[in-house]
């Protein structure tokens, strides 16, 4: 199947650092890529869509300036917290997509904000 | 709105006991619906959707239109099974997707 490649698995840096997040898809070109927030013992929250070439469209709720996405092939996109506080600390997951075929997840990013 | 809910958060089981998973959606337009599944410590996984009309593992999910619910079922479940299972509603043609919360399976030896 599909495989998505999302990197680092897990960071841990200081209140105000910037964290940036890659997400590949190696073996298909995705026309979209979708970035989620979950919280322990929680469902996924789509924060963003991302298509290549274009600006990503946010979810209700979601700061753009705080969360940078670019997308600037069919197979990398990356997400930038920016300035980074304890209550950004989540699971960052990643999926890409392309027309006909479902989504294929990455394995996702702990952050953790100290 | 979209929306899907999962009501069980947890789900335990005896090994071979039948097993079903609830999930019902809103959508006012023509529903495409998913099950994903997360093994411990694994990336979510696609299970399968209902275009397809196809079992996965023993798993089978029929989409009733009229009660809008997909339930996941599987008449002898394994241990292996063990899992959180994601119901996902997709909407823009099966681009955008809404998740529901959630349904932890425990089968237990």
């Amino acid at each position: 199947g599909a495989v998505v490649s999302q990197h680092p698995s897990r960071v841990i840096c200081k209140s105000g650092t910037s964290v940036k997040i890659e997400c590949r898809s190696l073996d298909f070109q995705a026309t979209t890529m979708f970035w989620y927030r979950q919280f322990p013992k929680q469902s996924l929250m789509l924060m963003a869509t991302s298509n290549e070439g274009s600006k990503a469209t946010y979810e209700q709720g979601v700061e753009k300036d705080k969360f940078l996405i670019n997308h600037a092939s069919l197979t990398l996109s990356t997400l930038t917290v920016t300035s980074a506080h304890p209550e950004d600390s989540s699971f960052y997951i990643c999926s890409a997509f392309r027309p006909d075929q479902p989504q294929h997840f990455g394995d996702g990013t702990r952050l953790s904000i100290l | 709105a979209q929306r899907v809910t999962q009501p069980e958060k947890l789900l335990s089981v005896f090994k071979g006991a039948p097993v079903e998973l609830k999930c019902n959606y809103s959508y006012s337009g023509s529903p495409e619906l998913f099950w994903y599944v997360q093994y411990s410590r694994q990336r979510l996984q696609l299970l399968l959707r209902h275009i397809s009309r196809e079992s996965i593992k023993g798993f089978t999910a029929d989409l009733n239109k009229g009660e809008t619910s997909f339930h996941l079922k599987k008449p002898f479940a394994q241990e292996e099974d063990s899992a959180m299972y994601y119901c996902a509603l997709g909407s823009n043609a099966g681009n955008m997707l809404t998740f529901g919360g959630g349904t932890r399976l425990m089968v237990k030896p």
